[in-house]
């Protein structure tokens, strides 16, 4: 079955540290990919995606991600993390082909919280 | 607001009721999708509108779940005899007309607020 994992539940960073969260999903073909954010009390939001060419893409907020083909990894990161950043964090996969219809298949979520 | 629109945004309801939720999409979305999300976990697919014709349905969607998208514009959610395992946020997402002839598309999904469904 098509599964996407997300390494950490929850992960708690100071102000100015780096985030790094992790995602991987399972083999199945050509993928689409995304991470969607979830402020406290707000709907999901899309942060960035990937479809085809650079596999390090920019998203909002000065977050990026990498596709990493081989490893069927899709990782988050930022450079440098504000109070603002404080929410759930979730990947999700689109499976091509077949009769996927473009559903998404998402992980568990990923809380951060960030200290200030 | 043009972004998706889901009503009612809570639900209380007691054991063996039914219950309809609503979802409005983004207004020249010809796709719609209905998720389900428990505590600490990720959205879950449920089923899939291309315009008027539900096109795919998951093994979560019980018989007790139908859903219907009677002009290809808004969708409604109806769950009959309610259990306390439906609590759940129920999400509606919609996205843009794909390729003609092709069931892949590369548009993201936009989301609702989602409706919160207790059962009491």
């Amino acid at each position: 079955a098509q599964s996407v994992s997300q390494h950490n539940h929850h992960v708690i960073l100071s102000e100015a540290a780096s985030l790094e969260l992790g995602c991987n999903y399972s083999y199945g073909g050509t993928v689409n990919l995304f991470w969607y954010v979830q402020y406290p009390g707000q709907h999901l939001q899309l942060l960035l995606k990937y479809f085809s060419g650079d596999p390090l893409v920019k998203g909002i907020k000065g977050f990026e991600a990498e596709f990493i083909k081989s490893k069927f990894s899709f990782n988050l990161r930022k450079p440098s993390v504000q109070w603002s950043d404080t929410a759930e964090y979730f990947c999700a996969v689109k499976y091509s082909g077949g009769t996927s219809y473009g559903k998404l298949t998402f992980g568990q979520g990923t809380i951060l919280t960030v200290h200030p | 607001d043009t972004g998706v629109s889901q009503d009612p945004r809570h639900k209380i309801t007691k054991r063996g009721q039914n219950v309809t939720f609503r979802c409005d999409p983004i207004s020249e979305h010809n796709r719609l999708y209905w998720y389900r999300q428990t505590l600490g976990q990720g959205p879950e697919f449920l089923t899939y509108f291309q315009n008027e014709a539900q096109l795919e349905k998951s093994r979560l969607l019980s018989d007790r779940f139908s859903a219907e998208r009677p002009k290809g514009s808004f969708s409604t959610l109806e769950i009959q005899r309610t259990e306390q395992g439906d609590s759940a946020m129920y999400l509606c997402a919609s996205s843009a007309r794909g390729l003609a002839g092709s069931t892949v598309e590369k548009n993201e999904q936009y989301f609702g607020p989602g409706t919160r469904l207790t059962v009491t």
